[in-house]
């Protein structure tokens, strides 16, 4: 079956501190990875897609950047991070055939 | 990328009422409209899917009832619960971007009172 994992589920970070949350899939192969961010009253903004090993679309300008190492690993990082950055961070995939997303659990960054 | 107006914002219901929550999109790539129920701390589940070859879809007690010449879709709860209660998102897919990319109404908050 596939699932998804997302860690670390919480994190509180130092303004100007990196950041890197991970994300992988199990049981498909090539999905479509994708990262939003939650802010309150703000729904689901989508920061990063990818389609494939190394091709990372960004679809808005911010202080993050994303990679993908693996088929089935997706990364969100940043080198500094700003106050602005806290929220809800999920990560999803879809595969092509699978017109729906399945999201992983989340993670809650609180920057101080 | 394309808008997904969402509405209302929150909405309480007692219990046994029938909340409705709309949608409104613009141009999309495909036909497919996905609801996603989210309780607090989690990340958001789909609850309910549409593909308009037909005009409402019913899965236990959630309906989605969908106006393809207004471009408009709708979730309906019946014999609401307090279970019910998390925050609902509507989503339509986007042209372009190069992936099958979905964007998202701003959610509702439904509070279903005992």
């Amino acid at each position: 079956s596939q699932t998804i994992h997302q860690w670390p589920a919480t994190l509180v970070q130092p303004v100007g501190s990196p950041l890197s949350l991970e994300c992988t899939v199990e049981g498909t192969s090539n999905p479509n990875l994708y990262w939003y961010r939650q802010a309150a009253g703000r729904g689901l903004q989508l920061l990063f897609y990818s389609v494939g090993i190394g091709q990372i679309s960004s679809e808005v300008p911010q202080n993050l950047s994303a990679s993908r190492p693996q088929d089935r690993q997706f990364i969100l990082s940043s080198k500094k991070l700003l106050l602005s950055d806290s929220g809800f961070y999920l990560c999803a995939y879809g595969t092509v055939n699978d017109y729906g997303y399945t999201f992983g659990s989340g993670t809650r960054l609180t920057v101080v | 990328q394309q808008q997904v107006k969402q509405s209302p914002q929150s909405l309480i219901v007692q219990k046994g009422g029938i909340p409705i929550i709309n949608c409104a999109y613009e141009n999309t790539a495909f036909d497919y409209f996905p609801w996603y129920q989210q309780f607090p701390g989690k990340g958001p589940a789909l609850l309910i899917a549409i593909r308009p070859d037909v005009s409402e879809k019913k899965e236990g007690r959630f309906t989605i009832s969908f106006n393809k010449s207004a471009k408009q879709f709708s979730l309906h709860i019946m014999d609401s619960q307090p279970g019910d209660s998390a925050t609902y998102f509507c989503a339509a897919p986007y042209s372009g971007g190069g992936a099958d990319g979905l964007t998202f109404g701003k959610g509702t908050h439904l509070i279903i009172q005992p």
